[in-house]
């Protein structure tokens, strides 16, 4: 069964500051990967898909990694700025249809 | 920008009752998903449905949970009787493509309280 993993749980760092989020899963065999970020009490904008047979993905300032044989995913964010601060989750696409969610990582960014 | 729409956005309920949740996704999206997020835990895949049938759905999605297209732009949850550990937060999405080779389009999300 497959099982996502996202650490740190929570993160805080000075604006400006150039930050990577990880995202780890137990099982390769995965169709697409996704990174999505979830405000307080709202829902869920998707900010970057990665394909399975992709290893990256770029928009604007932010860069996510996919390196399936390792189960592993970063999500990079480069000269964050407060406006970021939120939940990043991490998404396995693991059958035609669903998605294996991760549990967050809580990012504070401090001006 | 097209988006995913839900209502309500809060509903509360007794234990028993039937609720129903709605959904407007995407206009020319063909698949369409349900999500929940109890508090505090990580989110969880109920179900996928594409031309008018169910193509996936998890071990959460028993007897208890149906979905709908009633129409050309709705797309619906009902859980017929609702229990305490149903409370949470319901999420729909919608993809133009299925096979996860698409982004899933979230809604804001509807959050159940069951009393």
């Amino acid at each position: 069964k497959q099982e996502v993993t996202q650490i740190p749980a929570a993160l805080s760092v000075p604006e400006g500051e150039n930050l990577v989020l990880n995202c780890s899963f137990t099982d390769s065999a995965i169709y697409n990967l996704q990174w999505f970020r979830q405000d307080p009490g709202k829902g869920l904008t998707s900010l970057l898909l990665i394909q399975s047979s992709q290893r990256e993905q770029t928009s604007g300032r932010l860069n996510a990694s996919l390196d399936k044989s390792s189960g592993r995913s970063t999500l990079y964010i480069a000269a964050s700025q407060p406006g970021d601060s939120a939940t990043y989750l991490c998404a396995v696409g693991d059958s035609n249809y669903q998605l294996i969610w991760g549990a967050g990582t809580k990012l504070i960014i401090k001006p | 920008e097209p988006e995913v729409t839900q209502t309500p956005s809060h509903q509360v309920t007794q234990m028993g009752q039937e609720v129903i949740l709605r959904c407007v996704p995407i206009s020319n999206h063909l698949y369409f998903y349900w999500y929940r997020q109890i508090l505090g835990q990580k989110v969880e895949f109920l179900v996928s449905f594409y031309n008018n049938e169910i193509s996936e759905k998890s071990e959460i999605f028993d007897d208890q949970f149906s979905v709908e297209r009633p129409d050309g732009s709705n797309f619906t949850l009902k859980i017929r009787s609702t229990k305490l550990e149903d409370s949470a937060m319901y999420f729909c999405a919608s993809s133009l493509l299925g096979g996860n080779t698409d982004t899933q389009y979230f809604g804001p999300g509807t959050r159940l309280t069951v009393l």
